[in-house]
């Protein structure tokens, strides 16, 4: 079965400084993997995703995120934060061999971002 | 990218009255959407997987007499939650993936709905 686990429920961080939030996972066959974030009362906005090739994955606003299959993780990173990127954000798997295609959701980790 | 729509965003209703939330991809097809619920302060819980032209299918412990689930056309989704009681208020989140795209597209969000059952 496949699973994600987000080990912190906050992340707090001064603005312009750099931001890494966490993400393993766990999947039977190759992974895709997805970034996400949500704002008070909304649903979730795309930011990025890994399927395949490089593992340095580039996504919207400025952020990134790294694949690294030996330690199986998909962290979450930007160079400096801004204090409207705080936000929930959530880390999802998708088995790419699995008999459906659902999405797996992490806990999720609040950034927060001081001025 | 792709838009969700989810109607209504907000619903107030009387217990044992039977509340009905729409999802539509406004710009692309989809044979599958899927519909989340989200706790305060907690993950997105998967209910059920709606598919186009044939019955969803349901996590385990989701009652599927309960939320009922159509998907009648390719645009469209839709949660019916049936004799409502308080403990069945949250936030319901549909979600959708291109059918161009149906491998290892993204999933697309709607807005969410916040149901409040008196």
């Amino acid at each position: 079965a496949q699973s994600v686990a987000q080990p912190e429920d906050q992340v707090n961080v001064a603005e312009g400084n750099p931001l890494t939030v966490k993400c393993t996972y766990s999947v039977s066959g190759n992974p895709y993997l997805f970034w996400y974030v949500q704002y008070p009362n909304r649903g979730l906005q795309f930011l990025l995703k890994y399927i395949t090739g490089d593992n340095l994955v580039k996504g919207s606003y400025g952020f990134e995120a790294e694949f690294n299959k030996s330690q199986t993780s998909f962290h979450l990173k930007k160079p400096s934060a801004l204090v409207s990127d705080s936000a929930l954000y959530f880390c999802a798997v998708r088995d790419s061999g699995g008999a459906t295609n659902k999405l797996i959701f992490g806990t999720g980790t609040l950034l927060a971002v001081q001025p | 990218g792709a838009v969700v729509s989810q109607h209504p965003s907000r619903v107030i209703c009387k217990s044992g009255t039977s509340v009905k939330i729409e999802c539509r991809s406004l710009d692309f097809q989809a044979t599958t959407m899927f519909w989340y619920r989200q706790f305060p302060k907690q993950s997105l819980m998967l209910m059920a997987t709606s598919n186009e032209g044939s019955k969803a299918t349901y996590e385990q412990g989701v009652e599927k007499d309960k939320f009922l689930i159509n998907h009648a056309s390719l645009t469209l989704s839709t949660l019916t939650v049936t004799s409502a009681h308080p403990e069945d208020s949250s936030f319901y989140i549909c979600s959708a993936r291109d059918l161009a795209n149906h491998n290892t597209g993204e999933l697309f969000f709607g807005e969410g709905s916040r149901l409040t059952v008196l």
